[in-house]
């Protein structure tokens, strides 16, 4: 079974600065891919960025890139300038390409963005 | 185009009841997929459906069940409610197939409250 582990609970960041949030993941899966989602408070889950397992480039959106390291197991979620409308809960997911759309999640950071 | 919708947003119950969540999909999207959140346990993977058939189911009890209707629409039913499934219930819908694979589509979830 896959695990996703989100080793740090709550982060915050001043506004315009840049965050790192951490995430690790333990699969024997070769295919498969990687999510951030981002809950903010009392609204809904959205999507931030989708990395390919296969693909050695790391994913960018806008102000949100990741750092994929296959070999360590290791999938880093880069905010640069940070925005009040940052501030929300942001999960580390996994889904293995034959897994049909069981997605797993990480137990989530709190990040809060001050201003 | 609509979002994911869910019903109700809110409900209580009391021990031993049952109760019935409703998700209708975004218009397209044949894959419905039910997580249980939770501030301990985080977001956990209840069941997914396709085409009216579950194709994955996630370690909850048999007291949870789920269905889907041809239009898509998903509902999902626990019995013998117990104060341990007092959560969010989030429903999210997906293209589920190549490029679209694992990116969910949230509903705003029902917050069920057992008494």
């Amino acid at each position: 079974a896959q695990t996703v582990t989100q080793s740090q609970p709550e982060m915050s960041v001043q506004e315009a600065e840049t965050v790192t949030l951490s995430c690790t993941y333990d699969t024997s899966e070769n295919n498969y891919y990687l999510f951030w989602y981002k809950q903010p408070p009392s609204r809904q889950m959205i999507l931030v960025i989708r990395q390919e397992a296969y693909k050695q480039q790391n994913a960018t959106e806008n102000r949100f890139s990741v750092n994929f390291q296959k070999a360590a197991k290791s999938f880093s979620l880069k905010i640069s300038d940070s925005q009040l409308g940052d501030t929300a809960m942001y999960f580390c997911a996994f889904l293995d390409s034959g897994g049909y759309q069981k997605v797993t999640f990480g137990t989530g950071t709190k990040l809060q963005v001050i201003p | 185009k609509a979002g994911v919708t869910q019903t109700p947003r809110y409900l209580i119950k009391t021990r031993g009841q049952q109760v019935t969540l409703s998700c209708s999909p975004i218009s397209g999207h044949r894959s419905v997929s039910w997580y249980q959140q939770t501030p301990g346990q985080g977001l956990q993977f209840l069941f997914e459906y396709f085409s009216e058939t579950q194709r994955n189911k996630g370690n909850f009890p048999g007291r949870f069940s789920g269905r889907q209707f041809s239009n898509s629409r998903s509902e999902m039913n626990v019995s013998t409610l117990e104060l341990g499934d007092s959560a969010l219930y989030l429903c999210a819908s997906s293209l589920a197939s190549g490029r679209a694979a694992g990116e969910l589509f949230f509903g705003e979830g029902s917050r069920l409250t057992v008494l």
